[in-house]
Order: C-alpha cells, then sequence, then structure tokens
C-alpha cells in the first residue's frame, strides 16, 4: 500500500532563516506530487505540484521554490523566511488508477515563523 | 479562474441525524471532479466522496452521499445517521480534467461540523 511521510511535523523558525520541508511517497512509482499551504481558518491553497524529476509547476508567486531531485521525493524550500509564511503545509500524491486521479494527503508540516 | 464557495463556516447536527453540506463552483469547463474532504483536529486530510462532472447519477458512500447539480454548479454532501466521529472541517474541491491528472485541486475555506451527542 501507499503511504506518503512528511517532516518535521512541527517547526518554528525565526523571520529570515532558511526553511526545507520534506515529503516522501512509499509503494507507488512516477506520482504526481503537490504541495498545499493551510493558513488559518482557511482552505488549502495549491503552491506548486510535479509531474516528474525536475518538473516543477508554480501555482502563486511567493519567497517559496520546491525541488523534485528523486522520483518519490518533494523539498519545499525558502532562503529566508517570512511572517507570512506562517501556516500548515500539505503535501499530496495522486496516480492514475481505475481511469482516474485522486490526491491523497501527508500527514503535513505545522510551520510557525516569528 | 475556478472559485469553490462554502457559505456555511459552521454546521451543528444531533447524533443520528442527517446534515447536509453545501458548496456551490464556478468554471467554465465541462469535465472536472468534485470532492469532498475531511479534516478531523488531527489534520490529516480524508477523501470522503467523488464525483465526476459527466456522470448524472450522484456518488454515494455508505452513509455519506452527494447532490450534484451540474446546471446550478451546486455539489452538496449529505451526511445521514450523524456519529460523533463524523465532527471534523469538510471541504469541498474542484479539480479540472485535462486528461493528464495532474492538476492540484481548488478548495472551498471549509465547514466546521459539530456533532451533538
Amino acid at each position: 500500500s501507499q503511504t506518503i511521510h512528511q517532516w518535521p511535523a512541527t517547526l518554528v523558525q525565526p523571520v529570515g532563516s532558511p526553511l526545507s520541508l520534506e515529503c516522501t511517497v512509499e509503494g507507488t512509482s512516477n506520482p504526481n506530487l503537490y504541495w498545499y499551504r493551510q493558513a488559518a481558518g482557511r482552505g488549502l491553497q495549491l503552491l506548486f505540484y510535479s509531474v516528474g524529476i525536475g518538473q516543477i509547476s508554480s501555482e502563486v508567486p511567493q519567497n517559496l521554490s520546491a525541488s523534485r531531485p528523486q522520483d518519490r521525493q518533494f523539498i519545499l524550500s525558502s532562503k529566508k523566511l517570512l511572517l507570512s509564511d506562517s501556516g500548515f503545509y500539505l503535501c499530496a500524491w495522486s496516480v492514475l488508477w481505475q481511469g482516474t486521479y485522486e490526491q491523497y494527503f501527508g500527514p503535513g508540516t505545522r510551520l510557525t515563523v516569528t | 479562474a475556478q472559485t469553490v464557495t462554502q457559505s456555511q463556516p459552521e454546521m451543528s447536527v444531533q447524533e443520528a441525524e442527517t446534515v447536509t453540506l453545501s458548496c456551490t463552483y464556478d468554471t467554465s469547463e465541462s469535465d472536472y471532479y468534485l470532492f469532498w474532504y475531511k479534516q478531523p483536529p488531527s489534520r490529516q486530510m480524508i477523501l470522503v466522496i467523488r464525483q465526476e462532472a459527466y456522470k448524472q447519477q450522484n456518488a454515494t458512500e455508505n452513509r455519506f452521499s452527494v447532490n450534484f447539480q451540474k446546471a446550478a454548479k451546486s455539489f452538496s454532501l449529505k451526511i445521514s445517521d450523524s456519529q460523533l466521529g463524523d465532527a471534523a472541517m469538510y471541504f469541498c474541491a474542484y479539480r479540472e480534467d485535462s486528461g493528464g491528472g495532474a492538476d492540484g485541486l481548488t478548495f472551498g475555506k471549509g465547514t466546521h461540523l459539530i456533532i451533538q451527542p
């Protein structure tokens, strides 16, 4: 069965510090991968998605970047965090199954920028 | 751009009763998918139910069913025989069907469902 991992689970970082959040998927090959952010009291906003190694699409211009160095690894980064980067970050994956794609989410990382 | 609107920030229902959560969306596409996700206090997003826009039949998953009105762009979730474990945030989501399957989801702001024992 497929499993998705995210770490760290929680993170407190000062403004201006760098960021690296990691997401890995097990039990599947060549998944589509996604990064979403959930601000307090809001729905999820798509940040990036990737259909393959080195292929990244950005949905929202911002202070963040993403990379996919391996098939089942997706990394979210920032060189200098802003207060507005605080939120709950969710990684998701999808593959074609029974004629459709459904997205499944990881446990998330709660980021607080102080 | 597609938008998803959930007009009920919070709903409350007695245990064992039925509750309906509302969702409307705006799109110019004819092929798309709609979803309801549940987010309990653990914040893990759990897929509840999916509806393909080309299907006229409403999707059903055990106690969960949807009322999909394509012309009205409405997609409500009905939970029958509500249980305490149903208490959570519920998000309506839309995905375009571009054929490649890589499209991200557009989410509403969510409805907080409270189950009264």
